[in-house]
């Protein structure tokens, strides 16, 4: 299976700070890489998919860049409503796997 | 507009067999290029990938579960479905079934989840 080790595992930030989680996966997944968020009590919402695009209605400070095996998704200036768990996925290989998530607070 | 949402009994005893139920509106899955995947995720071992199923009726699964799982649906009811057998403590989580498939205007596979029921929280204890 393919290992998607994230990080950090936390994060407190302040409002309209820049923040950066990374993902890196055991091996190379050519990209074949999504995040998501998820909100408390809340299914996981998909943010970023092929490692840098953005799916439809999700704000333009989120972007998702990388390649091979280190894959990173940045938010600018931070709202209070990016607080969240985000997660990445691999989908290169059966199984599917991800991250463990990072919890976003504000500071 | 699509949308799936996941039903199942909430409890059941260790080694019981869980049967989900994915029902889903918005998308077809008699439609070329449609699946839809079960996910689970519990505070121990975070989201967990378990089985996708597609239009044409191939199916996959996350090995670690063995042989404990099956997918199927019924396309003319717009469902799908997971059994989990020789259920244990362990496997107690929320499970979601997510939508993944085709882009239509490209004929492009993709295989992540771009639409997810809420989860239905199932535990299991004696």
């Amino acid at each position: 299976d393919i290992r998607m080790t994230q990080s950090p595992a936390s994060l407190s930030a302040s409002l309209g700070e820049t923040v950066n989680i990374e993902c890196l996966a055991s091996e190379d997944i050519y990209s074949d890489l999504a995040w998501y968020q998820q909100k408390p009590g809340k299914s996981p919402q998909l943010l970023i998919y092929n490692a840098n695009s953005l799916q439809n209605g999700v704000p333009s400070r989120f972007s998702g860049s990388g390649s091979g095996t280190q894959y990173s998704l940045k938010i600018n200036s931070l709202q209070s409503e990016d607080v969240a768990t985000y997660f990445c996925q691999q989908y290169n290989n059966y199984p599917y796997t991800f991250g463990a998530g990072t919890k976003l607070e504000l500071k | 507009q699509v949308t799936l949402k996941e039903s199942g009994p909430g409890i059941l005893q260790p080694s019981q067999t869980l049967s989900l139920t994915c029902s889903f509106s918005g998308f077809s899955l008699s439609t070329y290029g449609m699946c839809v995947g079960w996910i689970r995720q519990s505070s121990g071992k975070g989201l967990e990938w378990l089985a996708n199923i597609w239009w044409n009726d191939d199916k996959y699964y996350n090995p670690s579960l063995k042989n404990r799982l099956t997918i199927s649906k019924d396309t003319s009811n717009n469902q799908a479905f997971l059994k989990i057998t020789n259920m244990d403590t362990a496997d107690t989580a929320t499970y979601y079934c997510a939508r993944s498939g085709m882009d239509y205007s490209s004929y492009i596979y993709y295989w992540y989840f771009d639409f997810w029921g809420p989860g239905t929280m199932v535990t299991v204890s004696s």
